[in-house]
């Protein structure tokens, strides 16, 4: 089965900018996850969706970050305006319903400039 | 969330050597996980454990749940050169992962 993809790979924008992630989980998998890990830290968890519900988003860092999963199949991570500090490596997971094994992407490099 | 610390932070191995890593938590987690992370990649799940005291082997890899569910190790046997990479181990509760901050092992020249 193919798994997690994540697009774009990289992404390269200005403080102020909008920019949106994107998030395809494994066929099936109704948990999605959000994670994100800044330079030389540990993997933080930022939300968690079962479907298209949002049922835990105590990481999320601060409003400028909205996520969304309409549908209950890919979903879309924006933040907006972008500041320096939301530089890192944006991961995405999925997992079976009642699994706690979570399959992971290739993630996302953001770099605020 | 939830304090993991992992040790040790980097290690050099040379081929043909075994490998130790653990991690500690002062909270108790219901699965621990460990998973490998290439240049590149998203983490790859290696092996996952749901029982306090639980030994499992994926091939050359071996993982323990601790007894007390604080902590959990991860052995590499008769390492070879693309065992290089850094290793997380995760903590689960709540549908959240609670992360180390990763094993780099480096092949020794």
């Amino acid at each position: 089965e193919a798994g997690v993809t994540q697009f774009p790979s990289h992404s390269v924008i200005e403080k102020g900018q909008t920019v949106t992630l994107r998030c395809d989980p494994i066929s099936g998998h109704d948990n999605l996850y959000w994670y994100r890990r800044v330079m030389g830290k540990e993997i933080k968890f930022l939300l968690h969706f079962v479907k298209e519900s949002k049922q835990d988003e105590s990481g999320m860092p601060n409003n400028r970050f909205l996520a969304e999963r309409t549908g209950g199949t890919y979903s879309t991570l924006k933040v907006q305006p972008a500041e320096l500090e939301d530089s890192g490596v944006y991961f995405c997971a999925s997992s079976r319903p009642e699994y706690n094994e979570q399959f992971f992407g290739p993630g996302t490099r953001l770099t605020v400039l | 969330g939830q304090q993991l610390n992992q040790s040790p932070q980097s290690m050099f191995i040379q081929e043909g050597e075994d490998v130790s890593m653990n991690c500690t938590s002062s909270s108790i987690f219901n699965t621990w996980l460990w998973y490998k992370q290439e240049p590149g990649e998203g983490p790859v799940l290696l092996i996952a454990l749901y029982k306090a005291g639980e030994l499992t082997s994926n091939g050359r890899l071996t993982a323990q749940f601790g007894i007390t569910r604080k902590d959990s190790f991860l052995n590499i046997s008769a390492s070879i050169p693309s065992d290089v990479g850094i290793y997380f181990c995760a903590g689960h509760n709540d549908y959240k992962l609670s992360f180390g901050a990763g094993t780099t092992v480096t092949v020794r020249a």
